[in-house]
């Protein structure tokens, strides 16, 4: 059974800084994995969808790596913003099955 | 482009209630679709699949039932709502294993 954790589950940075969120997977035979964002109250919006042929995305300041041979995803934010606060989650395929797993999330605080 | 509707927004309904949401994608054809909740303080739950029209998944025996009365819809209903059937409903979909899930703005719904 797959599942997903993300570390930290709470982060609190000054506006400007750089910074990593974690996830990493139990079993690495995965489609993809896909990072998203909710703000309080709404929707997932989409960030980045990786392959479990590819290494990396890029999307403007986000920056997202897989490893899959290790189960592990990072999430890197550049120069971070108040309005890049919000929960982000990360989630798996699993080769064979219909359905995403989601991780924890980590939410995030931006102070300006 | 592709979009997916998702309404009512909120909800408020005593125990004992009926219920019937709705999800609607426009600008694709044979989506796979989802319904997923968010329970408070909880992660997302797969509740229901759909890789065609009248064929339903379910991942968690429940309160609760789904239908695919056509390729772009997706309904999610109860004969009795219970106190334990709050939460955030979220429809997604997807074009297949792939590819990535675009979710929906999701339904609030709170059983009083």
């Amino acid at each position: 059974k797959q599942e997903v954790t993300q570390i930290p589950a709470a982060l609190s940075v000054p506006e400007g800084e750089n910074l990593v969120l974690n996830c990493s997977f139990t079993d690495s035979a995965i489609y993809n994995l896909q990072w998203f964002r909710q703000d309080p109250g709404k929707g997932l919006t989409s960030l980045l969808l990786i392959q479990s042929s590819q290494r990396e995305q890029t999307s403007g300041r986000l920056n997202a790596s897989l490893d899959k041979s290790s189960g592990r995803s990072t999430l890197y934010i550049a120069a971070s913003q108040p309005g890049d606060s919000a929960t982000y989650l990360c989630a798996v395929r699993n080769t064979g099955f219909q359905k995403l797993v989601f991780g924890t999330g980590t939410r995030l605080l931006v102070s300006p | 482009s592709q979009t997916i509707h998702q309404w009512p927004a909120t909800l408020v309904q005593p125990v004992g209630s009926p219920l019937s949401l709705e999800c609607t994608v426009e600008g694709t054809s044979n989506p796979n679709l989802y319904w997923y909740r968010q329970a408070a303080g909880r992660g997302l739950q797969l509740l229901f699949y759909s890789v065609g029209i009248g064929q339903i998944s379910s991942e968690v025996p429940q309160n609760l039932s789904a239908s695919r009365p056509q390729d772009r819809q997706f309904i999610l209903s109860s004969k009795k709502l219970l106190l334990s059937d709050s939460g955030f409903y979220l429809c997604a979909w997807t074009r297949g294993s792939t590819y990535g899930y675009t979710f929906g703005s999701g339904t609030r719904l709170t059983v009083v």
